[in-house]
Parts: structure tokens; sequence; C-alpha cells
């Protein structure tokens, strides 16, 4: 069965100080890993695709990283306004509709 | 502003009413999506449509009825909801809903509250 489980559940981090989100995934065959961000009251923004191990993308401080078995979205020198839940989410290449499977999402929050 | 409008942005039914939900994208694309996002639980899809046909029906309960006019417009039909049902209603749309499926636009979402 295709999952997608990320940690930490939530994060707090100081303005500056830079960490990390896992999204750990198993799927039959992956076509794509995708990164959204979502504010509260509002829907996901796309941020990144990754299809193959070792592939990285970025933009502004956010880098996203591939592995076969999970995923990182690290955030460098994080501002308030990056306060969001990012949520990871696959597609299965065994998959006709365009099925993604979600995570439950890692809820930041950056203080100044 | 992503492409992809719903309305409308808030909806309070009582549990024999009926409603509609209306998403519209703006982006080309031909497949669209419907989502529902609880608290605390990762987003479920419900239905898939690709250029306007049905691909995919998550096992949904009956009292929720998509349809598919276009390859721009998808209406969710609700009727006799109960009050687990009430969740954000998300829609979006991609380029192709096939086996060549890739990231997929969200529209602002419906938050429906059953009473």
């Amino acid at each position: 069965e295709d999952q997608v489980t990320q940690s930490p559940e939530a994060l707090r981090l100081q303005e500056g100080e830079s960490s990390s989100l896992n999204c750990s995934y198993t799927v039959s065959g992956l076509r794509g890993l995708f990164w959204y961000r979502q504010d509260p009251g509002k829907g996901p923004e796309f941020l990144f695709t990754l299809y193959s191990a070792g592939e990285e993308k970025e933009k502004e401080r956010l880098k996203a990283t591939l592995t076969k078995k999970e995923s990182f979205l690290h955030i460098t020198a994080p501002k308030p306004e990056d306060s969001a839940t990012y949520l990871c989410a696959v597609q299965s290449i065994y998959n006709q509709g365009g099925k993604l499977i979600f995570g439950q999402g890692t809820e930041l929050s950056v203080k100044p | 502003e992503t492409g992809v409008t719903q309305t409308p942005r808030h909806l309070v039914m009582g549990m024999t009413n009926k409603k509609s939900l209306k998403c519209e994208q703006h982006l080309g694309h031909n497949a669209m999506y419907w989502y529902k996002q609880s608290a605390k639980k990762p987003l479920e899809l419900m239905f898939v449509y690709n250029f306007k046909e049905q691909t995919e029906n998550n096992s949904v309960p009956s009292r929720f009825s998509p349809e598919c006019p276009n390859s721009s417009h998808l209406f969710l039909h609700l009727h006799t909801l109960q009050p687990e049902d009430s969740a954000l209603y998300l829609c979006a749309s991609s380029q192709d809903g096939g086996t060549g499926a890739g990231e997929q636009y969200f529209g602002p979402g419906t938050r429906l509250t059953v009473t």
C-alpha cells in the first residue's frame, strides 16, 4: 500500500534557525514526489516536484532533496513568513488517475 | 492566485439541505479533482475527472455527487449530509489526469459545516 509519513508533526524555530522536514514514503513505482505549502484557511500551494533519487530543487530559502525512501525539505535561515503547514505527496506510475497520496503535514512556526 | 477558483468559500447547511460546490480552473488543464481535508488528517482524494470523464471514485458515499460539464468546471452536489462531513473541500486541476499526471494546482477550498 502506498503511504507517506511526515515528521515532525510540528516544528518551532527561531528566525534564522535552519532545519529540515522529513517525508518518508513507500510507493509501488514512484512517478513523482510533491511538496506543497498550506497557509491556514487556504488551499495547498505547489512548491516542488522531484522525480528520481538524487534530484534536488531550490526556491528561495527552501531546498528539496529525494532518496529512494524519503525526501527532505531544508529551510535555510527561515523567516516568520515561512510559517505554514508543509505537505508531502507521492504519485505512483501504476495509478491511472493522477492520484496523490498525502502525508499529514508538518506545521512550521518561525518566531521573530 | 493559482488559477483555480471555488465558490462559496464558506457554507453552513443542515442535514436535510441540498447544496452545490463550484470549481473553475483557468489554466487550460484537462483533469480536475475533489479532495476532502479534515482536521489532523491527510488530504483524501474523492473524485477524479480526466477530459470530463470520471476516472476515479475513491469509495465516496452517494450523498456526494460530482458533475463535470467541461474541462474547466467541476461541481460537487451535496444532499442529506452528516455532521462528520464537515471539512474543507478542495478542488484541484492538473494538465493531465492519466498516466502522465504531474503536479496539481489547488483552489482556496470551501469550508463546509453540517449542522
